[in-house]
């Protein structure tokens, strides 16, 4: 939706760089969760976040816990099982509708 | 186990026709969600269910409508079908309101209307 975008919208590395992506909230959020779809397309939940960081194997996220406009997701030393379509969903203050935004596509190349 | 079951997988139909989705989970679970999936536009909400027959519209409810008469089971419904309603249908559920209560998808289902 209009209040969560996500950048780059494509993103292609070879093995063993690392990378970020980022997603930009139109108005202050409550949360923000991550999420990755494989080629089949399924959804799978990666992070949530209400405020700091979390890290779990080479993905490392962070939510902008002073303004709350903005979240991260990090990944070191890309491998091939990375790829796919990461989104972001927020949920802003006073309102439980979860918006997403529109999704980076990784691509992992040998 | 934690599943959400979407029936069917693919379905093709013809513009007019009435279109059933369906949405299962094992997960007792209170509240469930219906997105489409648009390149370009990531996940939209339809409409969300906070329990048996209570539903609320999403973003973008026009031309759908929901049934939940059984917590486990939640259905989108396409009264005569669009062309513009070509598109992945995702179900979710989850055990309360916002993030976070982790959301998980079903498969999701390929609807293409001709």
């Amino acid at each position: 939706g209009d209040q969560v975008e996500q950048s780059p919208s494509a993103l292609s590395l070879h093995e063993g760089t690392d990378s970020a992506l980022r997603c930009n909230f139109t108005t202050t959020m409550r949360s923000v969760q991550w999420f990755r779809q494989n080629s089949r397309g399924s959804l799978i939940s990666l992070f949530y976040l209400a405020s700091g960081t979390k890290e779990n194997g080479r993905l490392k996220s962070a939510f902008d816990s002073k303004e709350r406009r903005y979240s991260t997701l990090h990944i070191r030393d890309a491998q091939l099982e990375d790829s796919g379509t990461y989104f972001c969903a927020a949920e802003p203050y006073g309102n439980e509708k979860i918006t997403f935004g529109a999704g980076t596509k990784l691509t992992i190349k040998p | 186990d934690m599943k959400v079951t979407q029936m069917p997988r693919y379905l093709i139909k013809r513009m007019g026709e009435n279109v059933l989705l369906e949405c299962g989970q094992d997960m007792s679970h209170e509240t469930m969600y219906w997105y489409r999936q648009d390149p370009g536009l990531g996940l939209q909400l339809i409409y969300i269910s906070y329990d048996v027959d209570s539903n609320s519209e999403g973003d973008i409810p026009k031309g759908y409508r929901v049934s939940r008469k059984k917590r486990e089971h939640f259905s989108l419904i396409l009264d005569s079908a669009k062309t513009n309603q070509t598109s992945v249908y995702f179900c979710a559920s989850s055990s309360g309101l916002g993030l976070q209560n982790t959301l998980y998808f079903g498969a999701g289902t390929r609807l293409s209307v001709l």
